[in-house]
């Protein structure tokens, strides 16, 4: 019954390797999200997607490219992972665009990058 | 400047008082703002939205909305333990921009 889940929770891994990190949501949702939370707990928005169509997309290292197959599902690619990268990635969905104070978020997934 | 500001605390308020969380905005044409609830590794979660001055209450919530001052508030009435978490202050441009941009958070402890 899980309404945004993501895969995997946590990820370890050296620098320079290339990792995914996978989102669905079973809300019926128009729109998901990726945002980045640092050590510091700011968090901020990286893309977002309306029905498969890339709608925000923030100052981000074209290292990181986000890819959505169905509207269901948003991943996030990694190319060349670096120290900074280390950070915990939420996604998120709401009903469209408009409804962002209806925004549901996945667990997380924390990902280490050594 | 930071677009959204808050106290990153930690603020120990103690339980059954009143728990007071400030944040303040930077761009006048902000229209949506929300506080979003996050315990320690989790996800944050919405406890409320104020889109209008004046105060909005939910439970032992309420929002408090000046847009002249740029300023928007959460109390907590009756303070209890399980209210202890990062309360993260959210604001939204509206006309076309849907971008949440998120403070720092305050970290709240509420001590027995």
């Amino acid at each position: 019954d899980t309404a945004v889940s993501q895969t995997p929770k946590y990820l370890v891994t050296q620098m320079g390797n290339d990792k995914s990190i996978k989102c669905e949501q079973n809300l019926g949702h128009d729109t998901m999200y990726w945002y980045k939370q640092d050590s510091k707990k700011f968090l901020k928005i990286m893309f977002s997607y309306n029905n498969k169509e890339l709608i925000i997309n923030e100052t981000v290292p074209n290292r990181f490219s986000p890819k959505s197959p169905d509207k269901a599902h948003l991943n996030l690619h990694i190319n060349s992972l670096e120290l900074g990268d280390s950070a915990v990635y939420f996604c998120a969905s709401s009903q469209d665009p408009t409804r962002t104070d209806t925004q549901y978020f996945g667990p997380g997934t924390r990902l280490t990058v050594l | 400047q930071k677009e959204v500001e808050q106290n990153s605390g930690p603020l120990s308020v103690p339980e059954g008082a009143i728990a007071s969380l400030n944040c303040t905005y930077s761009d006048r044409g902000s229209q949506s703002f929300f506080w979003y609830r996050q315990y320690s590794g989790k996800s944050p979660e919405l406890i409320m939205s104020i889109y209008s001055n004046g105060d909005k209450e939910d439970g032992r919530f309420t929002a408090q909305l000046n847009k002249a001052s740029q300023y928007v508030s959460l109390l907590i009435r009756d303070s209890q333990p399980s209210d202890s978490a990062t309360y993260l202050c959210a604001v939204k441009l509206n006309f076309g921009n849907e971008k949440l941009t998120f403070g720092t958070g305050t970290r709240l402890t509420i001590i027995p």
